[in-house]
């Protein structure tokens, strides 16, 4: 069964601090996608990135990057240099490639950053 | 501007009565998706749909009813039968291009927070 494990419920750092998102997945396939949403207090869900299980390389936005290790069943966010805007709920999600595009979301992180 | 619309932002009904909330894309998406978040919680699939007149029920379907009649709308009702309907419900779309191994990116749209009083 696919399973997507957020540990850290909520996280406050201060501005300018780099800091490190924790997602651990579960999966049988040996295909399959990952995500990142951002979730701002507005309420709608910002796609961030997409990964599928063949790219292992890492990724890196501006002052985001992502970092894929698939011997540890991990996808982990980074926000170097955190703003106040980066506050929100950040969530991981897992998609099985073929199993009608249906995404399991992990149950988040809140993000504080503090000015 | 391409994108998904919901309405209302918010919703407040009585109990046992039933209410629908819209959602509209302008995308030319395939695949919509209705989803449900609680408090602290990651969000829970309600009903999909791949293509027009067609929808399965996701893991929580009960209580809940939709329709695919056009590509651009996927209204889902929250029926008197849902026992604890308040939550924040999120619609979402894909392109659902229907390549093998290939999983589409759903995109959101700003919700509706649904309260039943």
């Amino acid at each position: 069964a696919q399973k997507v494990t957020q540990a850290q419920t909520e996280i406050s750092v201060v501005e300018k601090e780099d800091v490190t998102l924790d997602c651990v997945y579960e999966t049988r396939d040996t295909t399959y996608y990952l995500f990142w949403y951002k979730q701002p207090p507005s309420g709608e869900l910002v796609f961030l990135i997409r990964r599928n299980s063949f790219d292992e390389q890492n990724e890196i936005s501006g002052r985001y990057s992502w970092n894929f290790q698939k011997s540890t069943s991990s996808f982990n966010f980074t926000i170097t240099a955190s703003q106040v805007v980066d506050s929100a709920v950040y969530f991981c999600a897992l998609s099985e490639a073929g199993r009608d595009d249906k995404i399991i979301f992990g149950k988040g992180t809140r993000l504080h950053i503090l000015p | 501007d391409g994108g998904i619309t919901q309405s209302p932002k918010y919703l407040f009904r009585k109990e046992g009565q039933n209410v629908t909330l819209s959602c509209e894309q302008n995308l030319n998406h395939d695949a919509m998706y209705w989803y449900r978040q609680d408090p602290g919680q990651g969000l829970r699939l309600i009903y999909y749909s791949q293509i027009v007149n067609d929808f399965q029920k996701g893991d929580i379907a009960e209580g809940y009813s939709v329709s695919r009649e056009k590509k651009e709308s996927f209204p889902l009702t929250v029926t008197s039968a849902q026992k604890n309907p308040t939550a924040f419900y999120l619609c979402a779309s894909s392109p659902a291009e229907g390549l093998a191994g290939i999983a589409d990116t759903q995109y959101f749209g700003p919700g509706t927070r649904l309260t039943v009083l």
